[in-house]
């Protein structure tokens, strides 16, 4: 089945203590995306990579980091988080090229106390 | 500079009744790609349809439709004939390309639509 899986899909934590949020999808897909979704302002963008080895800031990079090493994997990196990083995460991948849609993992609850 | 508006922050209505649900946008790209994303209550994000910039064809799909306007910058959404499953949260999205030659999707802060029985 065709699909993005995030883990885990729920996190507390304490703020300082590194994190690493993992995705990966089974598409083979080029393109992969880090999204915050918080009440009032929809899903921000936060690391975007157009394939492997490239990765580019969204619009919220502030705090975290990515990499990805391999095409299916995009993990997410929040290596001293803060309460202000309590939020909605999604991870989405696509074909490269703004008019494919985007398949998104189920979503990360994180809470930083 | 990109930016998607969804000025209905939530619209209740009792099921039957139709729902528009609005969209603006802006993009400074001649090319571009408008999407209309639905999150039920259970969390997950499903892509619902996508329009190119250079067709203005509406697009009617059992209860939705969408109507797509280039002279208002505007890609909205309508369910007619509501149902309870219909009650999510559904987002806009433009996807245009950057300089750089990569592309960013950017989400408008999405509509809550509560559909009563």
């Amino acid at each position: 089945e065709a699909q993005v899986t995030q883990n885990p899909r729920y996190l507390i934590t304490v703020t300082g203590k590194k994190l690493t949020v993992t995705c990966s999808q089974n598409m083979n897909h080029e393109y992969m995306s880090w999204y915050r979704q918080d009440p009032g302002l929809g899903l921000r963008q936060i690391y975007y990579s157009m394939n492997v080895e490239v990765t580019d800031k969204g619009d919220v990079p502030e705090g975290y980091k990515v990499s990805r090493k391999e095409k299916r994997n995009f993990p997410l990196i929040l290596e001293s988080p803060s309460p202000n990083q309590t939020s909605l995460y999604f991870c989405a991948s696509s074909h490269r090229g703004p008019n494919s849609p985007l398949h998104f993992g189920n979503g990360t609850r994180l809470t930083v106390t | 500079a990109q930016k998607v508006t969804q000025a209905q922050t939530e619209i209740s209505v009792v099921e039957k009744e139709d729902v528009t649900l609005d969209c603006v946008y802006e993009t400074r790209d001649t090319t571009y790609y408008l999407f209309w994303y639905k999150q039920p209550p259970s969390g997950e994000l499903v892509f619902l349809i996508r329009r190119n910039s250079f067709d203005e064809q509406n697009e009617i799909s059992g209860r939705y439709s969408w109507n797509f306007q280039k002279s208002t910058s505007s890609f909205n959404f309508t369910i007619t004939a509501s149902q309870v499953v219909d009650s999510a949260v559904y987002f806009c999205a433009l996807s245009d390309h950057l300089n750089t030659g990569g592309f960013k999707t950017i989400f408008g802060a999405g509509t809550r639509l509560f559909v009563k029985a």
